[in-house]
Order: C-alpha cells, then structure tokens, then sequence
C-alpha cells in the first residue's frame, strides 16, 4: 500500500507552546485526514481537508492540505495537557473508502 | 457528529474459542465499514472492507477464513475472531464512511487471548 511518512514521530513540549507536524507521501492525495488517538480508544477525526491549498482551523487545531498533493501539515497552538496523544494523518486518492495512515507523532506535552 | 461505536470494548478468551465483536453506526447509515487492527505503538493496518449485503473484501496477508465479517445491515458489522489464539491478540478498531468523504472511528475493542 501507499506509504504516509510522518515527522517528528514523537515531541516532547512544554505546555503553552506551539505544534507543528508534517505527513508526506510519495503520492498524490485528494483528501487528507487529521486523527487524534488516544491510549486505549480508537482514532478521533480532527480535521478534513478536501481541495488543495486548502487551510482549515478547528480551534487551536489548523491543518493544511499542500499545493503538491503529496503533503499536509497540523499545527497545535498554545498546547495544553489534553493535547497529549497520538496523531494520525490520512490519505485518500479515492474517496474515504481507501484510507492510507501515516505513522503517527506521538505528543507529550509538559505541564 | 458521527458516532460509530463498538462492542465490546474488551475481551479476555481462552485459545480455541471464537469472539465476535460489533461495530454500529449510531446517527448515520454506512454503506461501508472498515476493520483494523493496530499493534502496540503502531499504526493502524486495514484488515478487510465490509460492504452491507455483500462480500467482505480482504487485504492481502488477512485470513478469511478466520476473520469472519458479516455486515448486515447498514449500521451493523461484525468480525468474528475464530479459533483465537494468542497471536490474534491485538485492538481492533472499526470505521464507517460518512458522506461526503470521511471515515469515522469506533472506540476499539482489545482482545486478549489466554
């Protein structure tokens, strides 16, 4: 199957300061799907991006769908506690019934 | 929201025995569940695609045979583990496709086999 690489694969951060994490493909996607998962519970969709370019925010949560196709980017302001999990980024070249995930970038954040 | 949920949420079983465990679509109709499966500190591994009222489709290296998946409705999939042994152990998780393009998650459910 498609390949998803996700960076960093784990961050250690401070609360209150900024996220940024990447998902890249070798392919060419047209959705990209943000997961957050939690230990013990199943993924938990963030944010849907559906056209290229496309910037979407969800709270303090703002991911982008890259111009390429083959990249899509997560950011997390002003982290707190409760942000602590695993991130999954998503891909799909056909519709959502042909989901790729990446590797997944597993955040702690330090009070 | 969508709210796909899952049960049970975990189950112990002794080698030799089967588990069946459910995954419903509570406030949406799914034409398409989807089975994975996810080992510690990994990501998740599609098993097989559901489609209501027909034939699962596998991925490759998954044993029909012996995960079992019936999608009999349009909110209701079950995979049935058969002669479980301790290697099936794992989390299962379930999805369902909600228009326009987006998969939403059970819960999971984590078997343990004795």
């Amino acid at each position: 199957g498609q390949q998803l690489n996700q960076s960093p694969q784990s961050m250690f951060i401070q609360e209150g300061e900024d996220v940024s994490m990447n998902c890249t493909s070798s392919s060419i996607f047209n959705t990209w799907l943000w997961y957050k998962q939690d230990p013990g519970e199943g993924p938990v969709l963030l944010i849907a991006l559906y056209k290229a370019g496309e910037l979407t925010s969800n709270g303090r949560l703002t991911a982008q769908f890259g111009i390429t196709r083959k990249d899509s980017f997560l950011n997390i302001s002003a982290s707190i506690p409760s942000d602590v999990g695993i991130y999954f980024c998503a891909g799909s070249q056909t519709g959502a019934n042909n989901l790729f995930f990446g590797t997944g970038t597993r955040l702690t954040v330090i009070p | 929201g969508a709210v796909v949920s899952q049960h049970p949420s975990w189950v112990i079983c002794k080698s030799g025995t089967s588990v069946k465990i459910e995954c419903r679509s509570l406030d949406f109709q799914a034409t398409t569940m989807f089975w994975y499966r996810q080992f510690p500190k990994q990501s998740l591994m599609l098993m097989a695609t559901s489609n209501e009222g027909s034939k699962a489709t596998y991925e490759q290296g998954v044993e029909k045979d012996k995960f079992l998946i019936n999608h009999a409705s349009l909110t209701l999939s079950t995979l049935t583990v058969t002669s479980a042994h301790p290697e099936d152990s794992s989390f299962y998780i379930c999805s369902a496709t909600r228009a326009p393009d987006t998969q939403y998650f059970g819960p999971g459910t984590r078997l343990t086999v004795l």
